[in-house]
């Protein structure tokens, strides 16, 4: 069964700072999603991750997928305070269902 | 287009009751999917189906729990005699295609969630 397993689970930043998200995952998968969750809210699709060596950026975001390693990055630069939220990782099996990791909820600070 | 639809938004019960919580796909999406998120918690995985099939249910508690998501009308993801425990935000989430037919098709639009409340 995959296991995701993200970390850290709890990030507080000051504002201006750079950091970054892990996601590892234990078994063969391809493809790989980010999420973003607003407290209260339901998920909001970010990134689609589609091949090994993949890097994705909107904004401040960059994220990167290693399948070999079997591992994302999610890279904040310049942290503000908007992207205060909860970021899940989602790698695709290969029956073309997802499993999410536990989330990482970020706090940025002024 | 109005998105996934889940209803009811809130819904309360007492332990012991019947708990149904409804999902709308999105108009074209024919996969389904139900996620548990406990209070500061992650999602947790219950149910992947199709149209009349339940393609994965892994996550599913084996009692209590049922999904299904008929030919025509709502998925419905029904708990019976809920306990304390099951108090919970379900999301469900409906997607196009599958992931294998449309590589990176496969971003899941997620509903709104139910908040389930077990007095």
């Amino acid at each position: 069964e995959l296991k995701v397993e993200q970390n850290p689970l709890f990030l507080s930043m000051q504002e201006g700072k750079n950091y970054t998200i892990y996601c590892n995952y234990s078994t063969t998968s391809d493809r790989l999603y980010w999420y973003r969750q607003d407290p209260g809210k339901s998920l909001e699709s970010l990134f689609v991750l589609l091949s090994n060596g993949a890097v994705k950026q909107e904004g401040r975001l960059m994220a990167s997928l290693d399948t070999k390693a079997r591992l994302s990055t999610l890279h904040i630069t310049a942290a503000v305070h908007d992207l205060s939220a909860t970021y899940f990782c989602a790698p695709v099996l290969s029956n073309n269902d997802m499993r999410f990791g536990a989330g990482t909820r970020l706090t940025v600070k002024p | 287009n109005a998105g996934v639809m889940q209803n009811p938004r809130h819904l309360v019960r007492r332990r012991g009751q019947e708990a149904r919580l409804r999902c709308s796909p999105m108009k074209g999406h024919s996969h389904v999917y139900w996620y548990r998120q406990l209070p500061e918690e992650g999602l947790k995985f219950m149910v992947y189906l199709q149209k009349e099939n339940i393609i994965d249910e892994s996550g599913m508690p084996k009692e209590r729990f049922s999904a299904e998501f008929p030919k025509e009308g709502p998925s419905i993801l029904r708990i019976q005699q809920v306990v304390r425990g099951d108090s919970a935000a379900y999301f469900c989430a409906s997607s196009p295609l599958s992931e294998a037919l449309s590589p990176g098709a496969n971003v899941l639009t997620f509903g709104a969630g139910s908040r389930l409340t077990v007095l």
